[in-house]
């Protein structure tokens, strides 16, 4: 199985302000398997991106994916009010689904 | 617009078989995966399993042993068994859509998420 771990687990920041997201992954990922959501309380996750780089419809273009490997980023170029949630990386691999623990972006 | 809605006891006695169901609105279920994924409260996501409109599975296997995926195409649902469940088992359910690409191949993330479940195991 392979493990995503993402980092921080809580990132504080003013809304405004660029957020770099990680996920590392403990074996390589096709790229093609990597996908981003968003997910607020009370509410379902929302895809951001897909194939580790791609916006999902209607996703806001200051929502950015990179990465290759083992090591994948998720950058929010300047924050807004939405923005704050916890954010999840996902991949498919060994015939299997499993997601990161999530990273909290909170309002500083 | 694609909407699935889960259903089911929000309630489970320890060691019955929890029983949810999803509704595909706004969209056929044919030609995509259609998969259950549960969040225990204030934790991580976790994927149980997929079944394709055709009828195939695949499960996670740290539940296989207790989980069946079913579908019904006339009915445009598909539904979730778990058994035995415990106390860990207590989670928001979530059913969600996997699509697939023109070649007929999976595409490896969820576009369309249920609002989710609650299901509490208790006795």
């Amino acid at each position: 199985e392979i493990v995503l771990t993402q980092s921080p687990g809580t990132l504080s920041l003013s809304p405004g302000e660029r957020a770099t997201l990680s996920c590392r992954a403990s074996q390589s990922v096709s790229s093609s398997y990597l996908a981003w959501y968003q997910q607020k309380p009370g509410q379902a996750p929302r895809l951001l991106i897909y194939g580790a780089s791609s916006r999902a419809t209607g996703i806001p273009d200051r929502f950015s994916g990179s990465g290759s490997g083992t090591d994948f980023t998720l950058t929010i170029s300047r924050l807004e009010p939405e923005d704050f949630a916890v954010y999840y990386c996902q991949q498919y691999g060994s015939s299997l689904f499993t997601f990161g623990g999530g990273t909290k972006v909170e309002i500083k | 617009q694609v909407q699935l809605q889960e259903s089911g006891p929000g309630l489970v006695k320890p060691s019955e078989t929890l029983s949810l169901t999803c509704t595909v609105s706004g969209g056929s279920i044919s030609s995509y995966y259609w998969s259950w994924i549960r969040q225990p409260p204030g934790k991580g996501l976790e994927w149980i399993g997929y079944i394709y409109y055709s009828g195939s599975t695949n499960y996670n296997p740290s539940l296989k042993s207790r989980v069946t995926i079913s579908v019904d195409t006339s009915k445009n649902q598909f539904s979730l068994k778990l058994s035995s469940v415990t106390a860990a088992d207590t989670a928001v359910y979530y059913c969600a859509r996997e699509p697939i690409a023109a070649a007929g191949t999976p595409l490896y993330y969820f576009d369309y998420w249920g609002q989710g479940t609650l299901v509490t195991v208790s006795s």
